[in-house]
């Protein structure tokens, strides 16, 4: 079955240090898309990055980047420099190469950044 | 526009009432997705669109559910004879196209509350 799997439901970062968000995936398919999106309380999902699956190197945007483990199939985040404004929901999601480029999204981390 | 549009932001409706909601996606995006978040979940699936191909309506959850995409832009997801399980965040989202790399450009989504 094709899943994304985030086991922590909240998280605590102190402000200007570094968190790892934690995701795990299955899919049978061997190309895949694996991306996180960020949901602040307005609601709107914003994209922060992609990796694919035959990329050779981590992806990195900014202050993110992808730890991608294809063997253990993980794609944990790691923010840095953690800010106040990073405090929101983060979600893990896949586009398996069989489907239609329908994303399948974990249930989510609440980041929180204390000050 | 600039991104993509949904409206109304919020809506309230009486159990047993029909209700539409609309999506104004990326002009030039051929793909037009559906999802619905309920309260702390992550998204599911509903409804895809890709140009002229028959939808992929996989997801709906009961034959009250429908959408349509007329033009090939402008999307109308129709909920028929609510139920106050259809509480939730709908969010519609396009991409450019198809494909395990196309990153999804998400609306913010309505809030439907069903009394």
């Amino acid at each position: 079955a094709q899943k994304i799997t985030q086991t922590q439901p909240g998280m605590f970062v102190q402000e200007k240090e570094a968190v790892t968000l934690d995701c795990t995936y299955d899919t049978s398919d061997p190309s895949y898309g694996l991306f996180w999106y960020k949901q602040p309380s307005s609601g709107e999902m914003i994209f922060l990055i992609y990796q694919g699956s035959y990329d050779q190197q981590n992806a990195t945007e900014g202050r993110y980047s992808l730890n991608f483990q294809k063997a253990r199939k993980s794609a944990n985040l790691v923010i840095s420099a953690s800010q106040l404004g990073d405090s929101a929901m983060y979600f893990c999601a896949m586009i398996p190469g069989g489907s239609q480029g329908n994303l399948i999204f974990g249930k989510g981390t609440k980041l929180s950044v204390k000050p | 526009g600039a991104g993509v549009s949904q409206s109304p932001s919020n809506k309230v409706t009486e159990k047993g009432k029909d209700v539409e909601l609309r999506c104004d996606p990326i002009s030039g995006h051929t793909a037009l997705y559906w999802y619905r978040q309920s309260l702390g979940q992550g998204l599911e699936f509903l409804i895809y669109f890709q140009g002229n191909s028959a939808p992929d309506k996989s997801g709906l959850p009961s034959d009250r559910f429908s959408a349509e995409r007329t033009g090939g832009s402008v999307s109308t997801l129709t909920i028929q004879r609510t139920q106050q399980e259809d509480s939730a965040v709908y969010l519609c989202a396009s991409s450019t196209m198809v494909g395990v790399n196309e990153k999804l450009f998400f609306g913010s989504g309505t809030q439907l509350s069903v009394l």
